[in-house]
């Protein structure tokens, strides 16, 4: 069953810095397109990012600059560098693959990051 | 604000249809597919609906989804209380090059 795992959330101050980390499992994860969706306490989803499996990127303008996603084939795992917080990315990150059929399929558990002084 | 717009809350009796509509524009609706996800409370999104009408296996055939123009439907038909739940839809948009989400409907079942 494809599994996605996410961790690295935490409480950092505003201007700080976080990495994110996704660990994959049963599917080829070298081969899928991988999104950072992000949804603040009590509201909506927000797309992050993607990366491509040839490793193509896209961004969000609201973390375009601060933000990096990245991958490593070798170790199935999906990064997203967090850097500048501000409170504003205060929110629950979840990782997500895209297939053939859909783009969020599946969805990790999440990671929360709180940035708060 | 939202690319997407959904109503923020619906409800309906079991048994019952409801829908619940996602109104976009012709850069994001308007030009490609609509999906929908469930997200239950406490839990991550699910995949309910894919390219405006196609249900993953699994997904009972009481959910529905449909697309006319710059706006997208997703019906419930037999409304059950386990379908208490925020739903999403979901398009790519081309004047963002991104990914853009309605805001959000919860359901409840009265």
């Amino acid at each position: 069953q494809v599994q996605l795992v996410e961790s690295g959330g935490g409480v950092v101050q505003p201007g700080g810095s976080l990495r994110l980390s996704c660990v994959a499992s049963e599917f080829t994860f070298s081969a899928s397109g991988m999104h950072w969706v992000r949804q603040a306490p009590g509201k909506g989803l927000e797309w992050v990012a993607f990366i491509r499996y040839d490793g193509i990127k896209k961004y969000a303008d609201s973390v375009k600059g601060r933000f990096t996603i990245s991958r490593d084939n070798s170790d199935n795992t999906l990064y997203l560098q967090m850097n500048s917080l501000r409170s504003e990315d205060t929110a629950v990150y979840y990782c997500a693959r895209e297939t053939s059929i859909s783009p969020f399929d599946p969805w990790g558990q999440g990671t929360l990051v709180t940035v708060s002084s | 604000q939202s690319v997407l717009t959904q109503p923020p809350s619906a409800s309906g009796t079991p048994g019952q249809r409801v829908t619940i509509s996602c109104s976009g524009s012709s850069s994001n609706i308007g030009r490609d597919s609509v999906y929908w996800y469930q997200q239950l409370p406490g839990t991550a999104p699910k995949l309910l609906i894919y390219k405006n009408n196609q249900r993953p296996s699994g997904v009972p055939d009481r959910f529905s989804g449909s697309k006319s123009g710059t706006s997208a439907s997703l019906a419930i038909n037999g409304l059950r209380s386990e379908d208490e739940s925020d739903y999403y839809c979901a398009a790519w948009d081309a004047s963002l090059s991104g990914w853009a989400f309605g805001g959000g409907t919860k359901l409840t079942v009265l």
